[in-house]
């Protein structure tokens, strides 16, 4: 079985900018986790969807950051303006139905 | 709301010792708990879960954890660490109430020197 894949792995951003990431979650696995990661805040929930519907859309990013579940097996996150304090890498995961959350290698955004 | 902290960000343990990382959730019912590790350039993994029963669960590579409801609290364990344990380990929790999202606790950096 493929794990969850992100692409891209590196990004590089301007400022203002809009940036879309990409996951595929695990085959058959029906719940899709997006999270940050910086060293400062650790891992924090952006969006969660379980059965393609949202259940969690990240409270204080909501105002920039859009996560969609366009099938079972692909979401986008969209950030819209991107702004230098969102460099960090960004994790998505998904869940399979034992509860077990299998983690991406994630994308690192750098925004310039 | 659901919450896990984890009160020592950073451990430095002599390889062959004993280790404990400390995790408190904050929650009125049982959730499921959880230990994932990152090891350096890599992804997340999972150790360990608890979801009922034997409040000892076992894990991968010797790694175990407690589940205290009095304590609030699912402290990891390892009887004798190496030094490929060098890694940051992060305690999560989910629960019904919180439509079963996963909260990550902010994570333990663990040195294991020589």
């Amino acid at each position: 079985d493929a794990g969850v894949t992100q692409t891209p792995r590196h990004e590089v951003a301007e400022k203002g900018q809009t940036i879309i990431l990409k996951c595929e979650p695990v085959s058959g696995h029906n719940d899709l986790f997006w999270y940050r990661q910086t060293k400062i805040q650790g891992l924090e929930l952006l969006s969660y969807f379980r059965s393609k519907s949202l259940m969690e859309d990240g409270g204080a990013f909501k105002d920039r950051f859009k996560a969609e579940m366009l099938n079972s097996s692909f979401s986008t996150l969209k950030i819209q303006p991107t702004e230098p304090k969102d460099s960090a890498v960004y994790l998505c995961a998904s869940r399979s139905d034992r509860g077990e959350v299998f983690f991406g290698k994630g994308t690192r955004l750098t925004v310039v | 709301a659901q919450s896990v902290t984890q009160p020592d960000a950073r451990v430095t343990v002599s390889e062959g010792a004993s280790l404990q990382l400390r995790c408190k959730y904050s929650y009125s019912a049982t959730p499921y708990l959880f230990w994932y590790v990152q090891y350096p350039r890599q992804g997340l993994q999972m150790l360990l879960k608890y979801y009922s029963g034997d409040p000892v669960v076992q894990g991968v590579n010797g790694f175990e954890a407690e589940f205290s409801k009095s304590d609030s609290s699912f402290h990891l364990r390892k009887a004798s660490v190496h030094w490929s344990d060098s890694a940051v380990y992060f305690c999560a929790v989910s629960a019904e109430t919180g439509g079963y999202k996963v909260v990550f606790g902010s994570g333990t950096r663990l040195l294991v020197s020589p």
